[in-house]
């Protein structure tokens, strides 16, 4: 169990740029989840998966903002024409789904996103 | 809207002493679960302790435990014999299918 690993850890982008993250889960979790975290705040769900299924959307991901999960592996968020509201810190999460509710989430460190 | 709400932005404890962290939360489910994360400075976030809504017992990890009182929607975290360690950001959550909606967290400092 090597836990969940986000790339890049930090990245710094200027107004309008594009910009992609990739989470790689744990492997034997079938759930994945995005949520965005800025300063004093808790973390904010954004999407989740279930294999290569995009089960849910947040209302606060804007069509500027793009997920995937193919082949139910890895994932990327993609975030297009970048705003400095942006700016937050991204997390993925994984949890296996055992048919009851409860899993517990494992998160990874974060990618770190600043737009200038 | 079904939030979480943890009304002690910080909060310091000396080091052996126990504290209590408190949470209320909004659902209209019947069956649910809720969470205690921790996450240290510059450090990924951690899971402390969850409780089943339909089991009326607290949980316990070790020096963790909760007080849930489901009627009150109330869901507080006691740290008995606090160490260093401890000192983080600890966010409650509320969730169902695993989406989970988290408070804006309590800010804990152990101080020796």
């Amino acid at each position: 169990d090597t836990g969940v690993s986000q790339d890049p850890r930090h990245k710094i982008t200027k107004r309008g740029q594009n910009v992609t993250f990739r989470c790689d889960p744990i492997s034997e979790h079938n759930r994945l989840y995005w949520y965005r975290q800025t300063l004093g705040q808790g973390p904010e769900f954004l999407t989740y998966f279930q294999n290569e299924a995009q089960l849910e959307k947040s209302r606060l991901l804007s069509d500027r903002f793009s997920a995937e999960r193919p082949k139910g592996s890895f994932s990327t968020l993609e975030i297009q024409r970048t705003e400095q509201g942006d700016s937050a810190m991204y997390l993925c999460a994984s949890s296996p789904f055992v048919g009851t509710l409860g899993s517990p989430l494992h998160f990874g460190n974060g990618t770190r996103l600043t737009v200038t | 809207a079904q939030t979480v709400t943890q009304s002690q932005p910080e909060m310091s404890v000396q080091e052996a002493e126990t504290v209590t962290l408190s949470c209320t939360y909004d659902t209209s489910e019947s069956n649910y679960y809720l969470f205690w994360y921790k996450q240290p400075p510059s450090r990924q976030m951690i899971l402390v302790i969850r409780q089943e809504a339909y089991k009326q017992q607290n949980a316990t990890e070790n020096r963790f435990s909760v007080n849930f009182q489901k009627a009150a929607k109330s869901f507080s975290l006691k740290i008995s014999d606090s160490q260093l360690g401890d000192t983080a950001m600890y966010f409650c959550a509320r969730g169902s299918q695993g989406n989970l909606i988290f408070g804006k967290g309590t800010k804990l400092s152990v101080k020796p």
